[in-house]
């Protein structure tokens, strides 16, 4: 079982529309919980990372932690053509290692 | 702050040579990262630093791999000798506290 599993998708979104991105992680004891965007080409470039449990909101972006389900999710809403990108979900061990899914495609369809 | 500055950013090398990746992570920074990115695999970290000391090298695919960091300013990632598969993006991120920053990343392609 890899540690931090992703759909690949891609997913496909009309514009305007909510856009749901899931993870799972395998280590119970991880503490912090990332999403990444990246863009064709480029570097991933950190969006919102939550701790506790429940929703954490960040403009048009909420990340949701259920650390019983072990499960960490990204909603995007209102989600524009920019919003097209990879989905990186990334979970910390301690307070150093990131390990990272293999991220969701995500396409916004105008 | 410039961010984390990599280089080179596009390689193209004939199997067997060396490659020799550098690295400047954001001053004040006291981790630095070395990630490799495939199609296949994603993301996958390769060693990390603390204050300039490797201590997690488990990702390191083999001993052609090598990466040191002789200050805060500076790492370098070195494989050798290269192999086709090595073909790859690989990004050096660094940190202060727990938000990762990564470089723009070397393109590496051995032929």
């Amino acid at each position: 079982q890899k540690e931090v599993e992703q759909n690949s998708g891609p997913l496909s979104v009309p514009e305007g529309a909510i856009a749901s991105l899931n993870c799972t992680y395998s280590d119970r004891g991880s503490q912090s919980f990332f999403w990444y965007r990246q863009y064709s080409g480029k570097s991933p470039e950190l969006i919102m990372f939550i701790y506790s449990n429940g929703d954490k909101e960040d403009g048009r972006f909420t990340a949701q932690l259920n650390k019983a389900s072990q499960y960490v999710s990204l909603l995007i809403r209102d989600s524009q053509p920019s919003d097209s990108a990879t989905y990186l979900c990334a979970v910390m061990h301690g307070n150093e290692k990131l390990t990272f899914g293999t991220g969701t495609r995500l396409t916004i369809i105008p | 702050d410039a961010g984390v500055i990599q280089s080179p950013r596009h390689e193209v090398t004939e199997m067997g040579q060396e490659v020799t990746l550098r690295c400047k992570p954001i001053s004040g920074h006291d981790y630095l990262f070395w990630y490799r990115q495939t199609m296949m695999r994603g993301l996958e970290l390769l060693i990390y630093f603390n204050n300039n000391v490797p201590i997690d090298d488990s990702g390191m695919p083999e001993d052609r791999f090598s990466a040191k960091m002789p200050n805060a300013s500076f790492s370098t990632l070195k494989i050798q000798p290269s192999e086709p598969r090595d073909s790859a993006v690989y990004f050096c991120a660094s940190s202060q506290g727990n938000t990762i920053y990564f470089g723009e990343g070397s393109w590496l392609t051995v032929v």
